[in-house]
């Protein structure tokens, strides 16, 4: 089964520091892997997502993931954080269930707290 | 462009009531998913609707049921309302295919009492 684990509940960054969320993945098959941040009483909002081509993947607001086979590893990152990007923080994988489908099966969340 | 449009934003309900969400994907996407978001259960896959036709279910109770109609527009019903129904409803739409970009709405927040 198609799985994603956030080993970190919580990140804690200081304003201008480099920050990273870890998200490692579980599939059959090649991934579909996706980064999404929820706001406080928001919805989810799409960061990006790798479905193939380049490891680096860029995405809105100055973020950026890198894909690691190897590592089966999908983990988010930003070169300098800022105190808005504090919020919620889900990975996902796009479920194969042998047919088409857009499920997204998510990771449990990561927090992220960017301290001024 | 709109974005997902989900309707009403916020409703409170009583145990055993039943309740019906509304969902409006982004102009062309065929695709439309629901999500029940929890604190205790995270973000969980209810169903997906492609061109009027469910594609996936998830693993919820029979109360939890889903439409499509010809114009993409989704509902959702959850009938005999239970206190652990209370969350945030999320619908998401696509283009459909495989690898698309999944577009989410910004919830119905449901409080059952």
């Amino acid at each position: 089964a198609q799985s994603v684990a956030q080993p970190e509940d919580q990140v804690n960054v200081a304003e201008g520091n480099p920050l990273t969320v870890k998200c490692t993945y579980s599939v059959s098959g090649n991934p579909y892997l996706f980064w999404y941040v929820q706001y406080p009483n928001r919805g989810l909002q799409f960061l990006l997502k790798y479905i193939t081509g380049d490891n680096l993947v860029k995405g809105s607001y100055g973020f950026e993931a890198e894909f690691n086979k190897s590592q089966t590893s999908f983990h988010l990152k930003k070169p300098s954080a800022l105190v808005s990007d504090s919020a919620l923080y889900f990975c996902a994988v796009r479920d194969r269930p042998g047919g088409a489908t857009n499920k997204l099966i998510f990771g449990t969340g990561t927090l992220l707290a960017v301290q001024p | 462009k709109a974005g997902v449009t989900q309707t009403p934003r916020y409703l409170i309900k009583t145990r055993g009531q039943q309740v019906t969400l509304s969902c409006s994907p982004i102009s062309g996407h065929r695709s439309v998913s629901w999500y029940q978001q929890t604190p205790g259960q995270g973000l969980q896959f209810l169903f997906e609707y492609f061109s009027e036709t469910q594609r996936n279910k998830g693993n919820f109770p029979g109360r939890f049921s889903g439409r499509q109609f010809s114009n993409s527009r989704s509902e959702m019903n959850v009938s005999t309302l239970e206190l652990g129904d209370s969350a945030l409803y999320l619908c998401a739409s696509s283009l459909g295919e495989t690898g698309n970009t999944i577009y989410f709405g910004e919830g119905s927040w449901l409080t059952v009492v």
